[in-house]
Formats: C-alpha cells, sequence, structure tokens
C-alpha cells in the first residue's frame, strides 16, 4: 500500500471549513483514498473514500487531484465535536486484501470556539 | 443496529494471567478486524477474518497471542499469559466484503482497555 504524509496538527475555528491535507505521492492506479477519524477514547469512524472523482456525504467532501498524489478532506462547518485525530489511509481494493488497513498517526485536528 | 459489541470494555489483571476479549460483529457483516491502540505504536492490526477464516495474522505479536472466530457473530482475542507490555485498547472492526460493498468501511466497537499490571 502507498505510504501517506499528513500534517501532524491543525487548528480550525468553529463553523468555518476545515481542510486536511493528504500526500500520496506513490498511489498506485487502483488504490483508494479512505479517510478515518477517531474521536477521544472512541473507535475510529469511516468518513469517506475515493479513487479518483470527488466525493461527498454527509459527513464530509473529498477532493483528489487529479494526478491522484494528494487529496483534501473537507469538513464544510467544523462543529467543537470534530475534534479528532484523522487518518488518510490508501489501500488496494478487493482481491485479497479483504479490506485490511493500516493506520498512520493521522493528524490532530482541534476545533476552537 | 446495535453496531459492534466489544466485551469487557475495561480489564485490569496481574501478569501471568490469561485474558480474553470478545467481539459481536454486526451482523451480516463477513470480514472482522482485531486492533490494537497504544501511544507508543498507534493502531496496529493484529488479525483479520473473512467468513471465520483467518486471512491475515501477520500483526499478531507473538505466540501467546491466539483469536478465533467459531461463527458469524462471534471472535475472542486471548491473551495467554500476560504481560505489563500489553496494556492497550484493544479493537474489533467488522465490515462487508463483496456485493458491491467497500471491505475498508469498517465499523468499530468501543474498544477493552486492558492494563495488566
Amino acid at each position: 500500500d502507498a505510504k501517506t504524509t499528513q500534517p501532524t496538527s491543525m487548528d480550525c475555528a468553529e463553523g468555518r471549513a476545515a481542510n486536511l491535507p493528504c500526500n500520496h505521492s506513490t498511489i498506485s492506479g487502483n488504490e483508494y483514498v479512505y479517510w478515518y477519524r477517531q474521536i477521544h477514547s472512541q473507535g475510529p469512524q469511516y468518513i469517506i473514500h475515493g479513487l479518483k472523482n470527488n466525493e461527498t456525504n454527509e459527513m464530509a467532501s473529498l477532493i483528489i487531484t487529479e494526478d491522484r498524489k494528494s487529496s483534501t478532506l473537507i469538513l464544510p462547518h467544523a462543529t467543537l465535536r470534530d475534534t479528532a485525530v484523522y487518518y488518510c489511509i490508501v489501500s488496494v481494493a478487493g482481491g485479497t486484501s479483504y479490506g485490511k488497513l493500516t493506520f498512520g498517526q493521522g493528524t490532530i485536528l482541534t476545533v476552537h470556539p | 443496529d446495535a453496531g459492534v459489541i466489544q466485551s469487557p470494555r475495561h480489564e485490569v489483571t496481574e501478569m501471568g494471567q490469561e485474558v480474553t476479549l470478545r467481539c459481536k460483529p454486526i451482523s451480516g457483516h463477513n470480514s472482522l478486524f482485531w486492533y490494537r491502540q497504544t501511544m507508543m505504536r498507534g493502531l496496529e492490526l493484529l488479525i483479520y477474518f473473512n467468513n471465520n477464516v483467518p486471512i491475515d495474522d501477520s500483526g499478531m505479536p507473538e505466540d501467546r497471542f491466539s483469536a478465533k472466530m467459531p461463527n458469524a457473530s462471534f471472535s475472542t482475542l486471548k491473551i495467554q499469559p500476560s504481560e505489563p507490555r500489553d496494556s492497550a485498547v484493544y479493537f474489533c472492526a467488522s465490515s462487508l466484503v463483496g456485493g458491491g460493498a467497500s471491505p475498508y468501511e469498517q465499523y468499530f466497537g468501543p474498544g477493552t482497555r486492558l492494563t495488566v499490571t
């Protein structure tokens, strides 16, 4: 699986958009980008995933660059409850992977009033 | 849906004792994952099952750790004998592989915080 690089920490004001970057310059054509977050003392929570098109769901938007070497997770209106560690993961779908995920250190997002 | 259920939520035991952690995956899911999280090593995948069969146990730290999945609704992670360095939060997660679902959309349980003294 391709390696990802994320900033160690970021701050965001409540109500503003939080833009979390992820670099995955060695991503292969069949690898997806997944985002999870982990709120303190809870298990990780799936947010969104994508291959090459931008994706949006009720939680967030995922913007993947045309060359797929980087992506940005966007929380459009951050709240205090969005304070968490955000993980960007690249993995191959299908085959014998059965969904194996490798978590890095992630980005600690702090949303302040 | 009740989500992934783990028990116990907290476990304190003495070094050398056997510890058994339990997990009930989401009904209908066919993949189950055991993770361990510590401050030093982050979140590590220990083992995962598909259709109750262990697929990859390369993350299991040593022979003291074993995991079973006797049926689709139950799995255990056992540590025998336990050591202080096993102290961590152990998470169980499940997902659905196949049928158009993304196997990487995993649902995590609340975790079991294990302390070995």
